[in-house]
């Protein structure tokens, strides 16, 4: 089973400040690994699929790299509604199973 | 727009049975995989649950092999999730959701609460 280990547990950052959050995989994973962001008492958003392809209508300050073990999530000048939870999830192909990160807790600071 | 909206959720003693149900709009859901994902409270997300869009196909994670089984209605677009045997630890939020064509999750139900407690 792929264990997916995000880093930092927390972030604290201002608006304007860039970010940068990572996910590490317990060993390669195809490029199946996509990024969620969640507000409280809401559903996850999708906001990068295929490592590095922003969801509709996700703004372009999300960007997303990364291949083999090692991925990123970047937020280029933090928004007030940025602040929120962040997940990494990917798909290992057969059989079909599917691994979240812990999170990284983005706030304000 | 594709809408799916989870239903069935409630309070329910150890042991005991639940069957979550998905109903899906705004889509050809025949022609997807779909999955259901939960979180408990204040935890992170955990998949549960896969199935093939023609049902062919199943997986569940380790943690409810056995007690869950996942189904669906492709002429009612509708997914369903029948829980048994539920421990405490089953309590959280139930997500259904879309896969898409890289393994994610563009689309997410509001969720429905499920509680185990005696």
């Amino acid at each position: 089973e792929i264990v997916l280990t995000q880093s930092p547990a927390t972030l604290s950052l201002s608006p304007g400040e860039r970010a940068t959050l990572s996910c590490r995989a317990s060993q390669s994973v195809s490029s199946y690994l996509a990024w969620y962001q969640q507000k409280p008492g809401q559903a996850p958003r999708l906001l990068i699929y295929d490592a590095s392809n922003r969801a509709t209508g996700i703004p372009a300050r999300f960007s997303g790299s990364g291949s083999g073990t090692d991925f990123t999530l970047t937020i280029s000048s933090l928004e007030p509604e940025d602040f929120a939870v962040y997940y990494c999830q990917q798909r290992s192909n057969w059989p079909p199973t599917y691994t979240f990160g812990q999170g990284t807790k983005l706030e304000i600071k | 727009q594709v809408q799916l909206v989870e239903s069935g959720g409630g309070l329910v003693k150890p042991g005991g049975s639940l069957r979550l149900s998905c109903a899906a709009s705004g889509f050809t859901f025949s022609d997807y995989y779909m999955s259901w994902i939960r979180q408990a409270p204040g935890k992170g997300l955990e998949w549960v649950s896969y199935i093939s869009s023609s049902s062919s196909y199943t997986n569940y994670a380790d943690s409810v092999k056995g007690r869950f089984t996942i189904s669906r209605d492709n002429a009612k677009n509708s997914l369903y999730l029948q829980m048994n045997s539920l421990r405490a630890e089953d309590t959280a939020v139930y997500y259904c959701a879309r896969e898409d064509d890289y393994g994610d999750f563009c689309y997410w139900g509001k969720g429905t609460t499920v509680t185990v407690s005696s």
